[in-house]
């Protein structure tokens, strides 16, 4: 069985730009979660999407969105870019109420 | 609101011997999960065990063990016979239950490094 599969691994772009980060969940998982992991710090929670629709964010600015398609894979856009931006972005996916399975992560630098 | 607390930034240990790592956990939640996760230095997240709060045994998962004690809100993480590609960063999390799922709230970390 896949497991949760991110792309692109590694994401350069500048101050201002925008950036798309894409999930694929596990087989038959119905939530995605999106979790940014900045230098030194631990996980912070960003979106949470369960059949097409968001269902929680954390708290980060609107410049921080996403979607959930059909299939259930999922986009997170960030717009307008800072440096703080930087950051390994973690997806995962679950049924429901079980345990997140995560992907190997983005890195998303900010020059 | 709920809050993961791992007061132990690094902790080392010597190849097969035991290990423990600390976290204490706050919520007004009656049904609640926990969690532990394994980050290696490649950065992705390893799902190693899960306790609901209204489990009476502790949790096991191979050389893994969760000392559950839930009058003093602690969800400590028993690593038997370590190896040394236990190094990593290991992660508390305990999830908010919502209708649809949950939300991790993630501790800080510990890094464990097992000497050989």
């Amino acid at each position: 069985e896949a497991g949760v599969t991110q792309s692109p691994t590694h994401l350069i772009k500048t101050r201002g730009q925008q950036a798309t980060l894409r999930c694929s969940p596990i087989s038959g998982h119905t939530s995605v979660y999106w979790y940014q992991q900045a230098l030194g710090l631990g996980l912070q929670f960003l979106l949470w999407y369960d059949e097409g629709e968001e269902r929680n964010r954390g708290n980060f600015p609107p410049r921080f969105s996403g979607r959930q398609f059909p299939n259930y894979s999922s986009e997170l856009n960030v717009n307008a870019l800072e440096l703080e931006d930087s950051a390994l972005y973690l997806c995962a996916s679950s049924l429901r109420d079980r345990a997140q399975h995560f992907g190997d992560g983005t890195r998303l630098s900010i020059l | 609101a709920q809050k993961i607390t791992q007061t132990q930034p690094g902790m080392f240990v010597q190849e097969k011997e035991a290990v423990t790592l600390d976290c204490t956990y706050d919520t007004s939640d009656p049904s609640y999960g926990l969690f532990w996760y394994k980050q290696p230095s490649s950065g992705e997240m390893i799902f190693l065990i899960y306790q609901g709060s209204y489990d009476q045994q502790n949790a096991t998962e191979g050389r893994y063990s969760l000392n559950f004690q839930k009058a003093r809100k602690s969800a400590n993480l028993v690593i038997s016979a370590s190896q040394l590609g236990d190094s990593a960063m290991y992660f508390c999390a305990m999830s908010q239950v919502m209708e649809y799922g949950n939300k991790l709230v993630f501790g800080a970390g510990t890094i464990l490094r097992v000497k050989s």
